[in-house]
């Protein structure tokens, strides 16, 4: 049972769209981070959120938490090429010493 | 960029052979993590240590183990590889291991057991 759901898997759009990707668990999370991954390397984190509710922005890209801490978003607005990338995403189920769970992925393409 | 090497880059093995990946880092981190990544499962955890001579299991252990003797080195060995341990693997490092602390990725190892 994957305890984080990602959706969409795949996304292909082109530059100058708008996406959203969602992450979604049945368990509540005490944090939650965004990574994102380039082929051939490591996830490089975006944003760690922990309070239900909480909204964050990191220039084009919006995180938000959900309220009950069960899901969060990310939001690109304006998408460009150098966009493209794996979004993961990983939760604290713990709220101990940190064993992060992580989802699949989106595999988000930004055509020029 | 947080200094974390993993050596080999790439290695084509043998069922059957033992292989030993490394894990080497320069920020003197307390955390070290084992990962492996496949397509359709993610990232799953393997083993982490918390600590020189300390480690503890993750989600995927079976067929894995690990040594710290330093806290700079982090060592996966795959005793008897085998073909389902085809994978990506990377190594993480984290300072205090807490949830709200970044977890810095190395840039892998693709192992191909034939």
């Amino acid at each position: 049972t994957q305890l984080l759901e990602q959706s969409p898997q795949f996304l292909s759009i082109q530059e100058g769209e708008n996406l959203t990707v969602y992450c979604n668990s049945s368990s509540v999370f005490s944090s939650l981070q965004w990574y994102r991954q380039e082929p051939g390397e490591g996830p490089v984190l975006l944003v760690t959120v922990v309070t239900g509710g909480e909204v964050k922005k990191l220039k084009r890209l919006t995180f938000q938490f959900g309220d009950a801490r069960k899901d969060s978003s990310l939001h690109i607005t304006a998408a460009q090429p150098g966009d493209t990338g794996l979004y993961l995403c990983a939760g604290d189920l713990t709220g101990g010493s940190y064993i992060p769970t992580f989802g699949r992925g989106t595999s988000l393409i930004v055509h020029p | 960029d947080a200094g974390i090497t993993q050596s080999p880059r790439h290695k084509v093995t043998e069922t059957g052979t033992p292989v030993t990946l490394r894990c080497h880092q320069t920020e003197n981190h307390r955390y070290m993590y084992w990962y492996r990544q496949d397509p359709g499962h993610g990232l799953r955890l393997i083993h982490y240590s918390y600590g020189v001579k300390d480690t503890d299991k993750g989600e995927v252990s079976d067929g894995y183990s690990v040594s710290r003797s330093k806290t700079e080195d982090f060592l996966l060995t795959l005793e008897s590889a085998t073909s389902s341990q085809t994978s990506v693997y990377f190594c993480a490092i984290s300072e205090s291991g807490s949830s709200t602390d970044t977890q810095y990725f190395g840039p892998g190892t693709r192992l191909t057991v034939l």
